[in-house]
């Protein structure tokens, strides 16, 4: 059964930390990774990685792909306390049209 | 607002009882996705919709459940005689391809 694992489940930072998320998947006929962040309600889209090694930034954040060791990370640098809320990774498979989701990260930024 | 649309935002209801939300996707998406998300966990896929066609179903949508999308726009899902363990936020999401998913701010469901 394919399966999403993320971790930790939950993190308190202080503001300016560095934070990195982790993502394991099993996932058969893996065709990309997604990365989302949640804050109160609808999951905004943060990042799409489809070939391992290449690192996609935005701001702040930025993820990497590993399809070798079946894992992606996301980092945030210098946070802030809008940067608290959870955070999901997903992915995607050429078998069907859904995205299987982890548990998501909930990240805490402290003043 | 040109975004993914959903009503209610919340429904509180008996169990036993039927409820349906309403999905209005953005408008030159073909593609519609329904999705349930308890606390502390990450969305569960309920179904997909590619214009009017529903492709694909999970086995999380029991017989209870059934969802439509008349004409390739609007969706609407159904929850038939309400279980405790409905409750739940159900989110809609649309895309135009295969991928590229607005999520809606979703229905948040209390049964009691």
């Amino acid at each position: 059964e394919d399966k999403v694992v993320q971790s930790p489940l939950s993190l308190v930072v202080h503001e300016g930390d560095t934070v990195t998320l982790n993502c394991s998947y099993e996932v058969t006929n893996f065709r990309s990774l997604l990365w989302y962040k949640q804050e109160k309600k609808a999951p905004t889209f943060l990042f799409m990685l489809t070939s391992s090694g290449i690192e996609k930034k935005s701001g702040r954040l930025s993820s990497i792909l590993d399809k070798k060791e079946l894992f992606s990370i996301l980092n945030i640098t210098a946070t802030q306390t809008g940067d608290s809320a959870v955070y999901l990774c997903a992915a995607a498979s050429n078998s069907g049209y859904a995205l299987n989701f982890g548990k998501g990260t909930s990240l805490l930024v402290t003043p | 607002d040109t975004g993914v649309s959903q009503n209610p935002r919340h429904k509180i209801t008996k169990r036993g009882q039927n409820v349906t939300f309403r999905c209005d996707p953005i408008s030159e998406h073909n593609r519609l996705y329904w999705y349930r998300q308890t606390l502390g966990q990450g969305p569960e896929f309920l179904t997909y919709f590619q214009n009017e066609a529903q492709l694909e179903k999970s086995r999380l949508l029991s017989d209870r459940f059934s969802a439509e999308r008349p004409k390739g726009s609007f969706s609407t899902l159904e929850i038939q005689r309400t279980e405790q363990g409905d409750s739940a936020m159900y989110l809609c999401a649309s895309s135009r391809d295969i991928l590229g998913y607005t999520f809606g701010s979703g229905t948040r469901l209390t049964v009691v």
